[in-house]
C-alpha cells in the first residue's frame, strides 16, 4: 500500500489566487513527520514546511501552510497569493519513527503545479 | 540550513562504463545518508540507506552490486554506477539528516546520468 497519496497529478491557478495541493498518509507510528517540497525544472528540492504528528497547530512557513487533519491522515499544503515562479513539481512526503536515527523520506507521486498570469 | 553538496550535476557515459557520484556533507556530520533515483516527472524513489563505516541497506529491487555505496567518513557519501546501460540513465539525488534532527532533510543538487 501506498504510505504518501498525491491525487492530483496536475493543478493549474491563476497568479494571485490561492491553490490547495492534497496528500494523504498511511501509518501506524505515532511519531512521524510531514514535509512537502518543491521541485523547479532545475531538479533541486526545496523545502518548504515540515509538521509533526505531535503539534497541534498547523505550519505555516511564509506563503505556505498545512493543513493537518491527523484523524483523516491528511496533510494539505495550501499556497496562499500563488506567484509564476511557483510553477513546479510539489511533493509530499513523511519520515516514520520520528526520533530514530536513519529513517528516509518517503514521497508521494508529487504534483505539477502550473501559475499562470 | 545546512548545506549537502552532490558532484557532478551532469555526466555522459557509455554503456559499461562506470560512474561515481559523491555526496558531500559540508557543515554537518552526517552519519546516514540517503540515496535517490528520479524518473522524468515521477517520484522519488530511495534506493538505500548508507550508514557510516557500516554496509549500505538497499531496498527491494535495488541491485546492490550495480549500485555500489560508500560511507567511508561522515561527511562523504559515494554511489557508483557499475557497468553503466542506458536504462541506468536517471535523475540520482542523495540526501542527509542532521543528527539529532527531527525536521528537514537536506538535499544535494541532484545527478543527470545519461548512458549512451
Amino acid at each position: 500500500a501506498q504510505k504518501i497519496t498525491q491525487t492530483q497529478p496536475g493543478m493549474f491557478v491563476q497568479e494571485k489566487e490561492a491553490v490547495t495541493l492534497d496528500c494523504t498518509y498511511d501509518t501506524s507510528d505515532q511519531s512521524y513527520g510531514l514535509f512537502w517540497y518543491k521541485q523547479p525544472s532545475s531538479g533541486e528540492m526545496i523545502f518548504l514546511i515540515y509538521q509533526g504528528s505531535y503539534d497541534e497547530q498547523n505550519a505555516t512557513e511564509g506563503r505556505y501552510s498545512l493543513n493537518f487533519q491527523k484523524a483523516r491522515k491528511s496533510a494539505n499544503l495550501v499556497i496562499s497569493a500563488s506567484q509564476l515562479g511557483d510553477s513546479a513539481m510539489y511533493f509530499c512526503a513523511m519520515r516514520e519513527g520520528l526520533y530514530q536515527a536513519g529513517t528516509a523520506l518517503i514521497f508521494g507521486k508529487g504534483t505539477t503545479l502550473s501559475v499562470s498570469s | 540550513g545546512a548545506v549537502v553538496s552532490q558532484h557532478p550535476s551532469r555526466v555522459i557515459c557509455k554503456s559499461g562504463t562506470s560512474v561515481k557520484i559523491e555526496c558531500r556533507s559540508l557543515d554537518f556530520q552526517a552519519t546516514t545518508m540517503f540515496w535517490y533515483r528520479q524518473f522524468p516527472k515521477q517520484s522519488l524513489m530511495l534506493m538505500a540507506t548508507s550508514n557510516e563505516g557500516s554496509k549500505a541497506t538497499y531496498e527491494q529491487g535495488v541491485e546492490k552490486d550495480k549500485f555500489l555505496i560508500n560511507h567511508a567518513s561522515l561527511t562523504l557519501s559515494t554511489l557508483t554506477v557499475t557497468s553503466a546501460h542506458p536504462e541506468d540513465s536517471s535523475f540520482y539525488i542523495c540526501s542527509a539528516i542532521e543528527p539529532g534532527g527531527d525536521t528537514e532533510a537536506f538535499f544535494g543538487q541532484g545527478t543527470r546520468l545519461t548512458v549512451v
